[in-house]
């Protein structure tokens, strides 16, 4: 089955920085890799997805890449401000036949003033 | 609010009794999933649904778990004989089939097993 690793597991970054987080992939028919972010005591909330048709893409201050040959997709938050803190988790499915997700283990990101 | 339930929000049992939890997922979605996920981990898929049928279970999902949707709409999911290694959260998950592939999540179920 799918397996999905990501780092890094913490990461901490001064406001207004940019925030890196990497997964990689194993079962090379999956074609979709959402992200999601928990916050503390909340439910997982999809804050961008993208499918193996598309290397990027990109909502306001965060982006997704995607690289299939090397199975390797990251996120990207660009100005990061305080609000952002919270666990990211990268997921992926295939989505033709049961659409499971299989997540990554989370990254924990704090934002500092 | 994504529009799935969950209830109750939080359980506590002692070793060995049942529980129940129960999914509302948005109304016009027909699969419906059931993730668990323990501290410091991502979710974990245990089985899912199209509409009333239950097509998919994971390894993880023993003999004492039982999951139904009988008119495809909500879904519970039961656990005879809680052990203390089930203290986890139950997050339910719904989207629909030929749409855009993201499942919306349930705030989850925690269970706390003494």
């Amino acid at each position: 089955g799918e397996n999905v690793e990501q780092h890094p597991s913490t990461l901490s970054v001064q406001e207004g920085d940019s925030a890196v987080i990497k997964c990689t992939y194993s079962d090379s028919a999956s074609n979709y890799f959402p992200w999601y972010k928990q916050e503390l005591g909340k439910r997982p909330q999809l804050i961008i997805d993208i499918r193996s048709n598309v290397g990027e893409k990109k909502d306001q201050r965060i982006a997704v890449t995607l690289n299939k040959t090397a199975k390797h997709f990251s996120l990207h938050i660009t100005e990061t401000q305080p609000e952002d803190s919270a666990v990211y988790f990268c997921a992926a499915s295939y989505t033709g036949t049961a659409s499971k997700l299989t997540f990554g283990t989370g990254t924990r990101l704090q934002v500092t003033l | 609010d994504t529009g799935v339930s969950q209830n109750p929000r939080h359980k506590i049992t002692k070793r060995g009794q049942n529980v129940t939890f129960r999914c509302d997922p948005i109304s016009e979605h027909n699969r419906l999933y059931w993730y668990r996920q323990t501290l410091g981990q991502g979710p974990e898929f245990l089985t899912y649904f199209q509409n009333e049928a239950q097509l998919e279970k994971s390894r993880l999902l023993s003999d004492r778990f039982s999951a139904e949707r009988p008119k495809g709409s909500f879904s519970t999911l039961e656990i005879q004989r809680t052990e203390q290694g089930d203290s986890a959260m139950y997050l339910c998950a719904s989207f629909s089939s030929g749409g855009t592939d993201t499942q919306y999540f349930g705030p989850g179920t925690r269970l706390t097993v003494l």
